[in-house]
């Protein structure tokens, strides 16, 4: 079955640094990924979506790769500050129950991060 | 654009009832998914619905239930309550065309289950 990982429950790193969060995915071949930001008590918000045919996207201090041979995806934040300390949360599309395309998104359990001052 | 509310916000329940939890999207958003997360398993994904049709169904036991109206409000009931029902469940909406719109997800309803 499809599987999501998301490699590090937890980041910590010194503001100023970057912020290098790691998606792996095993079993399939998504046609694209989105990463979301989730904050204590409140939903995630969408940050990016890339493509299989999209190496890498950026916005703002925000980068994320996906290279489909690794079956990866590298989600940066450049120049951190606190107010980047969130769950950061990968979501590829699953498979749907009928058909064979991709539906509803699986997200990984996310990765913790703190930026210290 | 008002955002995704969900209501209510907060809820305790005991074992054995039932409940209902309410989703508005956003304007002109005909998709509704909803997804329980638990600090163990995460985001799970419950089921969606599309023009007052599910699409796509996680996999949930029948007790979890849902329907959208035809103004793409949406509402999640879940029968016969268990300790485990205990999570925050988040609603999110989406243009919902070909699947890869992203979601706008709610702060989601906190349902405690004693």
């Amino acid at each position: 079955s499809q599987k999501i990982e998301q490699n590090s429950e937890a980041l910590n790193i010194q503001e100023g640094k970057t912020a290098t969060l790691t998606c792996n995915y095993t079993n399939y071949s998504p046609a694209y990924l989105q990463w979301y930001r989730q904050d204590p008590g409140r939903g995630p918000v969408f940050l990016l979506l890339i493509r299989e045919n999209e190496k890498e996207k950026r916005k703002e201090r925000l980068k994320v790769t996906f290279d489909t041979t690794l079956k990866q995806s590298l989600f940066h934040i450049t120049a951190s500050q606190p107010a980047d300390s969130a769950t950061y949360l990968c979501a590829p599309p699953s498979y749907m129950n009928y058909g064979g395309s991709q539906g509803n998104l699986i997200f990984g359990k996310g990765t913790k991060l703190s930026v210290k001052p | 654009k008002a955002g995704v509310t969900q209501t209510p916000r907060y809820l305790i329940k005991t074992r054995g009832q039932q409940v209902t939890l309410s989703c508005s999207p956003i304007s002109g958003h005909r998709s509704v998914s909803w997804y329980q997360q638990t600090p163990g398993q995460g985001l799970q994904f419950l089921f969606e619905y599309f023009s007052e049709t599910q699409r796509n169904k996680g996999n949930f036991p029948g007790r979890f239930s849902g329907r959208q109206f035809s103004n793409s409000r949406s509402e999640m009931n879940v029968s016969t309550l268990e300790l485990g029902d205990s999570a925050l469940y988040l609603c999110a909406s989406s243009l919902g065309g070909n699947g890869n719109s992203p979601l706008h997800f709610g702060n989601g309803t906190r349902l405690t289950v004693t």
